[in-house]
């Protein structure tokens, strides 16, 4: 069965710290995407990336950068230099086909304060 | 570009009163459209899916139902609300094997 695993509930860091959010996911599929997105207190989810199963080049936006490893299953997400701003609920999902539509498995959430 | 609208932004019902959130995207054509429920705390659920007018289909039984009147609009409804309908519902859209983009969402509380 597919299923997205975040073990960090909570995480609080210290402005300007650098901070990596785990996320480890099980699937039988050989084809698959993952994904992360941040719900900021106001409520919306804010998309931030899509990585497909076959490539695993690690990337990186701006302060944001992911770490996809398929031998562990793993695709991390690591914030540098964090800011207030970044004070949000982090979500790692993953997307099976299913039928005619994509379903996509969203982890439990990783709650990040960035403390001023 | 594309944007999706959900409303009522907040709501507040007694219990067995009825439902009607509404979910319209803009700026696409034959969307994936998505209705799910996020518990106080919690991840979220998928409650229904719809891949075309008229069709849709339940990830869970429960107490609400979804329609989908016209191409990029997406109802989600109950006759009789109850306390555990309380949540934050959001609506998403996606194109074939793309990521999701959310609404803004709707603050449900029944009473």
């Amino acid at each position: 069965a597919q299923k997205v695993t975040q073990a960090q509930t909570e995480i609080s860091v210290v402005e300007k710290e650098d901070v990596t959010l785990d996320c480890v996911y099980e699937t039988r599929d050989t084809t698959y995407y993952l994904f992360w997105y941040k719900q900021p207190p106001s409520g919306e989810l804010v998309f931030l990336i899509r990585r497909n199963s076959f490539d695993e080049q690690n990337e990186i936006s701006g302060r944001y950068s992911w770490n996809f490893q398929k031998s562990t299953s793993s695709f991390n997400f690591t914030i540098t230099a964090s800011q207030v701003v970044d004070s949000a609920v982090y979500f790692c999902a993953l997307s099976e086909w299913k039928t005619s539509y994509d379903k996509v498995i969203f982890g439990p959430g990783t709650s990040l304060s960035v403390i001023p | 570009s594309q944007t999706i609208h959900q409303w009522p932004a907040t709501l507040v019902q007694p219990v067995g009163s009825p439902l009607s959130l509404e979910c319209t995207v803009e700026g696409t054509s034959n969307p994936n459209l998505y209705w799910y429920r996020q518990a106080a705390g919690r991840g979220l659920q998928l409650l229904f899916y719809s891949v075309g007018i008229g069709q849709i289909s339940s990830e869970v039984p429960q107490n609400l139902s979804a329609s989908r009147p016209q191409d990029r609009q997406f109802i989600l409804s109950s006759k009789k609300l109850l306390l555990s309908d309380s949540g934050f519902y959001l609506c998403a859209w996606s194109r074939l094997i793309t990521e999701q983009f959310f609404g803004p969402g709707t603050r449900l509380t029944v009473l």
